[in-house]
């Protein structure tokens, strides 16, 4: 199987920061990563598709970039809103497998 | 807008078989390019992809649930379910379908349903 590592496992940042979450895979993967938003109670939400692709409606403040390995996932101004645990996963290969999440909170 | 809702019993006896069934409905399960999904979340971990079923029927397990789990397709009524047998304590979770364009991940997914093993 495909080991996701995701970095950190737990952040506390302000309104209006700046955000980084960073995504491993134990092999190349090409692009074939996405990112999840889930908050408390709800089902997860897709965000980015094929690393760096917009889901529909997703904001813009949201971006992915990365390629084999290594991945990020950044929001670039943090809203109330964005407070949530965010997830990746690897679609290259079954089975498919999910990072451990990053959980973003208010500082 | 494709929109999919999970059911099925909410508590499942210890060695039963838990099974779901995920109602479809603003796309038919029939069309082509898209593999329907089981993820659970398990209380306090992360998620776990149980399997998939393309429209054709073909299926892919997760290998650490494979012997226990059986995905199938009801065309008729647009829906798709999950079997999962055997079940112990440690398959208690939130379980969700979902549905995957493949190679790009799950884009639209259910609203979860909670599932308890317990005697």
């Amino acid at each position: 199987d495909i080991q996701m590592t995701q970095s950190p496992s737990s952040l506390s940042a302000s309104v209006g920061d700046r955000v980084t979450i960073t995504c491993r895979a134990s092999q190349d993967i090409s692009k074939s990563l996405a990112w999840f938003q889930q908050k408390p109670g709800k089902a997860p939400k897709s965000l980015i598709y094929v690393a760096s692709s917009l889901q529909s409606g997703v904001p813009s403040k949201f971006s992915g970039s990365g390629s084999g390995t290594d991945f990020t996932l950044t929001i670039s101004s943090l809203q109330p809103e964005d407070f949530a645990t965010y997830y990746c996963l690897q679609s290259k290969s079954y089975p498919l497998t999910f990072g451990g999440g990053t959980k973003v909170d208010i500082k | 807008q494709v929109q999919l809702q999970e059911s099925g019993p909410g508590l499942v006896k210890p060695s039963q078989t838990l099974a779901l069934t995920c109602i479809v409905s603003g796309d038919s399960i029939n069309n082509g390019g898209y593999y329907w999904s089981w993820i659970r979340h398990h209380p306090g971990k992360g998620l776990e992809w149980i399997g998939h079923i393309y429209y054709s029927g073909s299926t892919s397990y997760n290998p650490s649930l494979k012997s226990r789990v059986t995905i199938s397709l009801e065309t008729s009524k647009n829906h798709f379910s999950l079997k999962l047998s055997s079940v112990t304590a440690a398959d208690t979770a939130v379980y969700y379908c979902a549905r995957d364009s493949g190679g790009s991940g799950p884009d639209q997914w259910g609203q979860g349903t909670q599932v308890t093993v317990s005697s």
